[in-house]
């Protein structure tokens, strides 16, 4: 059974920029969730893919939007960076009905 | 790898002494509750998880406590080895099934 994996693992770009992050969720899990983690912070809530449609948000700006394919794996996409963009963005994936979600190692992005 | 542990709280402790992280949550209707270990230049991994309905749930070396009275929850390690350290973060299930994460503990131990 695969894990959650994220590509790329970092990532440098410049404000004003778009950037895509990608998420394979784990074999058989339909449901993605995004978090970003600043720096000494825990993850804070982006949104979440149930089935290809966005399943709830979290209190980010909506240059931060994303999708999810029939393989149920899932892009994040960031418009217009920002310094303060810069962070851990991880994804975990889960199957409802159950709670546990599984997190990927992360895509660490730095906008300067 | 950059760590995540800049500026948390630090628990040190002896190899072999039990350690105790504790967590206060926010919202009293959140029924399920998870402890993640966050090592550096990792995402978070699953350590143990407890349902509100409990008021402690045991695992290989770990227990988690949960006080409903003070939104209160506690990790215990026994015999903690190196490679337990790493940061700490409980978090508590709301809505559809997303999580809140607490700012997170980190715990260092001297071999």
């Amino acid at each position: 059974e695969t894990g959650v994996t994220q590509s790329p693992t970092h990532l440098i770009k410049t404000r004003g920029q778009q950037v895509t992050l990608r998420c394979s969720s784990q074999s058989g899990h339909n449901t993605v969730s995004w978090y970003q983690q600043a720096l000494g912070q825990g993850p804070q809530f982006i949104f979440q893919y149930y089935r290809e449609e966005e399943n709830g948000r979290g209190n980010f700006p909506p240059r931060f939007s994303g999708l999810q394919f029939p393989n149920y794996s899932s892009e994040l996409n960031v418009n217009a960076l920002e310094l303060d963009d810069s962070a851990l963005y991880l994804c975990a994936s889960s199957i409802p009905p159950g709670d546990e979600q599984f997190f990927g190692p992360g895509t660490r992005l730095t906008v300067l | 790898g950059e760590s995540v542990g800049l500026h948390l709280p630090t628990l040190s402790v002896q190899e072999g002494d039990n350690s105790i992280i504790n967590c206060a949550y926010s919202n009293s209707a959140s029924d399920y509750f998870i402890w993640y270990k966050q090592e550096s230049g990792k995402g978070p991994q699953f350590i143990i998880d407890i349902r509100s309905n409990m008021d402690k749930r045991q695992g290989q070396r770990v227990t988690v406590l949960l006080n409903k009275t003070v939104k209160h929850l506690s990790l215990q390690i026994a015999a903690t080895q190196p490679g337990d350290s790493a940061v700490y973060f409980c978090a508590e299930k709301y809505g559809n099934n997303r999580l809140a994460f607490g700012k997170g503990n980190q715990v260092v131990v001297i071999p």
